[in-house]
Order: C-alpha cells, then sequence, then structure tokens
C-alpha cells in the first residue's frame, strides 16, 4: 500500500533550527511536496523535490533521497509564525498526491 | 502565483438539508480541479477528482450519490453535500493545478468549514 509517515508533533525554540523528516512507499513517484497549514486554513505550498538533493529557498531547505523513500524539511531561524502544520505529499505513478497526517510544529519563546 | 477561490468560506446548516460549495480558479483554466475534506487534527483526505467536461472520480469510500460534483467550466467546480448530517461536518477544500504552467504544485482555495446541526 501507499503510505507517507511523518512524526505528529515538534517542539522548537524561536531563532533556532528544526528538521521535519517525511518517509513514503508510493506506488509509483513523480515528486515531493511540503506544504505549510495553518489552523483553520488552506494548505500552502512551500517546495517541491522531485531529484535527490537539496532545494534551498530562503528559511526553508527540502531534501530528498529516491533511494531511501526519505524528505526532510528544514527550517531556520525559527519564527512564532512559522507554528504550524507541515503536510508533506508524495506524488505517485498517477500523479495523485499521497498526503501524510502532517507535523504540528510548535514554536516557543 | 495561481488563485483558486472557494464560497462560502463557512456555512452552518440543518440535518437533511443539501449544501453546495464553489471552487473557482480565478486566473487560470483548470481542466482538473480536486475536493478534500479534512477533520480535525487529521491530514487532507481526497475526496474526489473533478474533470471538466466529464464525470468526477471518487476515491473508496466516498458516495457520489451524497457528494455530487459538477465541473461545468474550466473555471468553476462545485461539490453539493445532499441530505447532510452531523458527521459530515468537516473542512472541505478544493485545489487545481493550472496546466498553463509547467508548475508541479496544486493551488488550494482557502477552505469552507461546513457545520451540520
Amino acid at each position: 500500500g501507499q503510505n507517507i509517515d511523518q512524526p505528529t508533533e515538534m517542539t522548537a525554540t524561536e531563532g533556532a533550527i528544526v528538521q521535519i523528516n517525511c518517509t513514503y512507499q508510493t506506488s509509483g513517484f513523480n515528486g515531493l511536496f511540503w506544504y505549510q497549514q495553518h489552523a483553520g486554513e488552506a494548505p500552502t505550498f512551500l517546495s517541491y523535490n522531485v531529484l535527490d538533493g537539496l532545494e534551498e529557498k530562503g528559511r526553508f531547505s527540502s531534501f530528498l533521497s529516491r533511494s531511501k523513500g526519505y524528505s526532510y524539511l528544514l527550517l531556520k531561524e525559527l519564527q512564532m509564525k512559522d507554528s504550524a502544520s507541515y503536510l508533506c505529499a508524495a506524488r505517485d505513478s498517477n500523479y495523485q498526491l499521497i498526503w501524510g497526517a502532517g507535523t504540528k510544529l510548535i514554536i516557543k519563546p | 502565483g495561481a488563485v483558486v477561490s472557494q464560497h462560502p468560506s463557512w456555512v452552518i446548516c440543518k440535518s437533511g438539508t443539501s449544501v453546495k460549495i464553489e471552487c473557482r480558479s480565478l486566473d487560470f483554466q483548470a481542466t482538473t480541479m480536486f475536493w478534500y475534506r479534512q477533520f480535525p487534527k487529521q491530514s487532507l483526505m481526497l475526496m474526489a477528482t473533478s474533470n471538466e467536461g466529464s464525470k468526477a472520480t471518487y476515491e473508496q469510500g466516498v458516495e457520489k450519490d451524497k457528494f455530487l460534483i459538477n465541473h461545468a467550466s474550466l473555471t468553476l467546480s462545485t461539490l453539493t453535500v445532499t441530505s447532510a448530517h452531523p458527521e459530515d461536518s468537516s473542512f472541505y477544500i478544493c485545489s487545481a493545478r493550472d496546466p498553463g504552467q509547467d508548475s508541479k504544485e496544486q493551488y488550494f482555495g482557502p477552505g469552507t468549514r461546513l457545520t451540520v446541526t
């Protein structure tokens, strides 16, 4: 079956760095997405990886290892507004997104 | 980036009534739109894929006669929850891909919070 695993909740300190891991098993693979979702709002796109390696975009970076079925989202210089849920989603051979349950990130002052 | 709107943003209805939710792509034409449902503290659950000019493709376990989807134009898809019950109370979110861009992302609408009393 198809499956996405990511931690349920993480806590970090303002100004620090946090890494949110995601492992996936899909029927075929056509990319790995990270979305941010604040409570009561729709998800917003953060990053997309389809090749191995690190993609950097400002304070956020995303890494992919296709051989390991593994990705992580790295958030640097954490700000209070980064408190949100972070959703990992893998796209399968039918171009359908398989979603993880999300990681709730709590930022403490 | 591309913009997707939803209407209404929230709705309260009585059990047994029907509710229609609209999803519009504002600055692009979307041949495919997706409807999701999200219960509190849970992830997005894909309900159906809406294809312009053809029948929607429903995910396993989603009742197509209860959740009616119409994608009559390239910019509008509607989801009608028929004979709503309290267990249908949820956050309904639509998304769309912009085929005109070499973009891989789905653009999400702001969501519709449905409460059935």
